[in-house]
Formats: C-alpha cells, structure tokens, sequence
C-alpha cells in the first residue's frame, strides 16, 4: 500500500490566487514527520514546509501553510498568493519514527500558475 | 541546517560502464540515503548509509548494481555499475533534518546512459 497519495498529477492556478495540494498519509507509527518539498525544472529539492505527528497547530511558512487533519491523516499544503515563480513539482513526504529514517515520497503535482 | 556537495551535477556514459557519484557534506551525520528519480517520476529509496556498517538496500536494488562506500561521517559514494539505458535518472544523495528544517539534498547527478 502506499504511504504517500498525492492524486492530484497536474493542477493549474491563476497567478495571487491560493492553491490547495492534496496529500494522504498511511502509517501505523504515531511518531512521524510529513513534508512538503519544491522541484523547480532545475532538479533541486527545495523544502518548504514540516508537520510533526504531535504538533498541535498547523505549520506556517511564509506563503505556506499545512492543513493538517490527523482523523483524515491528510496533510494539505495550501500555498497563498501564487506566483509565477512557484510553477514546479511538489511533493509531500513522510518519516516515520526516528529523525535517522528516510523520507518516502508521494509521486508528486505539477503546478502550473498563470499570469 | 546540513550543506551537500553533490558530484558530478550530469554525466552521459556509455551502457556497460559505470559512474560513481560523490557527496560530501559540511557536517558529521550518522545516515546518509540515496535515492533514485527516473524521468517523470518521484523519488524511490535505494539504500540508507551508515557510517561503519554495510549499507541497507531496499527492495529491487542490490549491492552488486549500487555499491556504496561511506568511510566517515561527512562523505559517501554511490556507483552504479554494469550501466543501461534504463538507469537513466537523476540520482540524489540526502541527510535527516536538523529539527524541523527538513532533510538536506544535494543538487543531483542527471545521468544519461547511451
């Protein structure tokens, strides 16, 4: 089964307006980390956003935020006020007890922000 | 959080040989991983490195095809070997997160096997 569902391939926004990214998780660890990263056409992995299974309030950074509903184990990342910049692939990621684990990836949205 | 320096950052090679990728980190860290991301697609585990043990290697990756070296704690190697068109991919290196920073990448090695 996978850990990771992102079931949006492609999604297009309108250039200032807010963007939802879909992501689901399966575990069984109560300790875990979700993540969500940036992969512009350069390759580069940038991060954006870290949830931890005991946080109690939605992480903020920036113009990123994390919807986090732990019941529906979804962890949304909701980009504000797009920009022609933040056109890349995202991913969402989840670690899964101890920080010395790796990351399992979900297979990814490609944003697409229109002027 | 961890800086990576990832080489080389592209390679085309021909199919039978083999490419060893480097990376070297600007701090100590007891896991380094590696993983695959074949054209179009997200990014699949190949093993996890530990500084003084044998790697571990996930399911359809083996030893023979990936050897990885990780003789300290800020460097390792990643060789794929015996190469064919479909090891094609862009292969990355990484360490665990410095709180909540998140994991560090290196910039990857596209490589095009021919």
């Amino acid at each position: 089964a996978q850990k990771i569902t992102q079931t949006q391939p492609g999604m297009f926004v309108q250039e200032k307006e807010a963007v939802t990214l879909d992501c689901t998780y399966d575990t069984s660890d109560p300790s875990y980390g979700l993540f969500w990263y940036k992969q512009p056409s350069s390759g580069e992995m940038i991060f954006l956003i870290y949830q931890g299974s005991y946080d109690q309030q939605n992480a903020t950074e920036g113009r990123y935020s994390l919807n986090f509903q732990k019941a529906r184990k979804s962890a949304n990342l909701v980009i504000s006020a797009s920009q022609l910049g933040d056109s890349a692939m995202y991913f969402c990621a989840m670690r899964e007890g101890s920080q010395n684990t790796p990351l399992v990836f979900g297979k990814g949205t490609r944003l697409s922000v229109i002027a | 959080s961890a800086v990576i320096s990832q080489k080389p950052s592209r390679d085309i090679c021909q199919r039978g040989t083999s490419l060893t990728i480097q990376c070297q980190v600007d701090s100590q860290v007891t896991m380094m991983f590696w993983y695959r991301q074949q054209p179009g697609q997200s990014l699949t585990l190949i093993a996890t490195a530990n500084q003084g043990s044998e790697a571990t290697y996930e399911s359809g990756f083996v030893i023979d095809k990936f050897p990885i070296s990780r003789p300290n704690l800020t460097f390792s190697t990643l060789t794929v070997s015996n190469m064919s068109p479909e090891d094609s991919s862009i292969y990355l290196c990484s360490v665990g997160p410095a709180g909540r920073y998140g994991y560090t990448f290196g910039s990857g090695t596209r490589l095009t096997v021919v």
